[in-house]
């Protein structure tokens, strides 16, 4: 399953499916990506990062696409379990701002059985 | 602690109160931040501290917030005259310093769900 973030902010996948979320980051000057993972009631985890200087990362199950291009980010889940079930945020950041984190409105992923 | 400790969990206020928010880093982390997170957002960065003192206070909405961290390890999350539109969750992370983009990871606290009515 896929979806466009900000414009499908849910998306349902079969387990053992492979998920993709993506997301469009607003500020061409950002060098460093997050993705993050939030269930409910608790605090975003940390998933992966990736630096503009590169074009994939890859994780245990995951893997991070950008595309600088057209400031395009996506999270790539392969064998989806019902554990992965949660809102996925990206967030952004630059090099004259690193302190701050710039979060996108985020993507609920629901795995169904 | 194991991991960022925040306390009160839920906290619901009269509108016009003043609220205290605690929060209380991992053990060696230099740097912490809190943000605040309304219903079905991305969280939004609020204040960044190193150390002590407050290196980037840019995303505090208005006067009527206010952190401190004296001694360098807790801090606290200030709020005066609070209003309904202040009713969020408040989430503190901390890190070991450093830049962000130095892959120093954030670790976030499950955050202070505040209800003002």
């Amino acid at each position: 399953g896929e979806s466009v973030g900000l414009h499908l902010p849910t998306l349902s996948v079969q387990e053992g499916d492979n998920s993709i979320i993506n997301c469009a980051y607003s500020n061409s000057a950002s060098d460093y990506f997050i993705w993050y993972k939030q269930e409910s009631g608790k605090g975003p985890q940390f998933i992966i990062d990736i630096r503009s200087n590169m074009d994939k990362r890859q994780g245990q199950r995951v893997t991070v696409l950008l595309n600088k291009t057209v400031k395009h980010l996506s999270l790539q889940i392969a064998a989806t379990q019902p554990g992965d079930s949660a809102v996925y945020f990206c967030a952004e950041t630059f090099s004259g701002s690193a302190r701050q984190l710039t979060f996108g409105s985020g993507t609920q992923l629901t795995v169904l059985p | 602690g194991a991991g960022v400790s925040q306390t009160p969990s839920n906290k619901v206020t009269e509108k016009g109160k003043y609220v205290e928010l605690r929060c209380d880093p991992i053990s060696g982390h230099t740097a912490l931040y809190w943000y605040r997170q309304s219903l079905g957002q991305g969280p939004e960065f609020l204040i960044y501290f190193q150390g002590t003192g407050a290196a980037d206070d840019s995303g505090l909405p208005n006067d009527r917030f206010f952190a401190v961290r004296p001694e360098g390890s807790v801090s606290t999350l200030k709020i005066q005259r609070t209003e309904r539109g202040d009713s969020a969750v408040y989430l503190c992370a901390s890190s070991l310093g450093g830049s962000i983009t130095s892959g120093n990871t954030i670790y976030f606290g499950e955050g202070s769900w505040l209800t003002v009515v």
